[in-house]
């Protein structure tokens, strides 16, 4: 069965440093990858997708993200965080020709940044 | 452009009594809906998805029932509330074929059972 792990629960940044979320997933071929943020009290909003092609993926507010096969890891990066950025991070994968299009989801990782 | 309304934006509801949360979509024909829950402090499960108006189908068994009466608009019921029903109710949408697995998410539902 597919999972996805998410190893830190918790993660505080002072504005202005690098962020890095880590996400690691278990599934027997290359899933589809996904990074989605939740802000307090709101929706999920995708962040940015990885399906196939350059393992480095571009999404908004200057996130980025890296596929590796062998680590059987999606990492999410920022250069320079914003007090803005404090939310909760999920990773998520789907299997490709699902039925359904069944997200799973990591735990998530609480960012916090400090002014 | 796509969007998606979901109501209420929460409900403190009594054990036992009914419960109805919707979702529509506005700017895209005939997309795959899909409802997911959020436990309190939790991840997100897929609860429902239907790909076409009329059918659903269930993925997780939680007392809950959902239906699609049109092709813009998803809803999840219950006769009858459970205290292990509180948390966080999505639905979400995405398009047919090619880029179907991104699903775009409405801005929830908190539900409260006391």
């Amino acid at each position: 069965a597919q999972s996805v792990t998410q190893p830190d629960a918790r993660v505080t940044v002072s504005e202005g440093a690098s962020l890095q979320l880590r996400c690691k997933y278990s599934y027997s071929a290359t899933p589809y990858l996904f990074w989605y943020v939740q802000y307090p009290r709101q929706g999920l909003q995708l962040l940015l997708k990885y399906y196939s092609g350059d393992p480095v993926v571009q999404g908004v507010n200057s996130f980025e993200a890296e596929f590796s096969k062998s680590n059987s890891s999606f990492h999410l990066q920022k250069a320079s965080v914003h007090w803005s950025d404090s939310a909760v991070y999920f990773c998520a994968l789907s299997m490709p020709n699902s039925a359904g299009n069944k997200l799973t989801f990591g735990i998530g990782t609480r960012v916090l940044v400090r002014p | 452009a796509q969007t998606i309304h979901q109501w209420p934006v929460a409900e403190i509801k009594a054990v036992g009594s009914p419960l109805s949360l919707g979702c529509t979509i506005k700017g895209k024909s005939s997309p795959n809906l899909y409802w997911y829950w959020q436990a309190t402090g939790g991840t997100l499960q897929q609860l429902f998805y239907s790909i076409t108006v009329g059918q659903v189908e269930s993925v997780v068994q939680l007392n809950l029932s959902a239906s699609r009466p049109k092709d813009d608009q998803f809803i999840l019921s219950t006769e009858k509330l459970l205290l292990s029903h509180s948390g966080f109710y999505l639905c979400a949408w995405s398009g047919g074929g090619a880029g179907a697995e991104t699903l775009y998410f409405g801005s929830g539902t908190r539900l409260t059972v006391l």
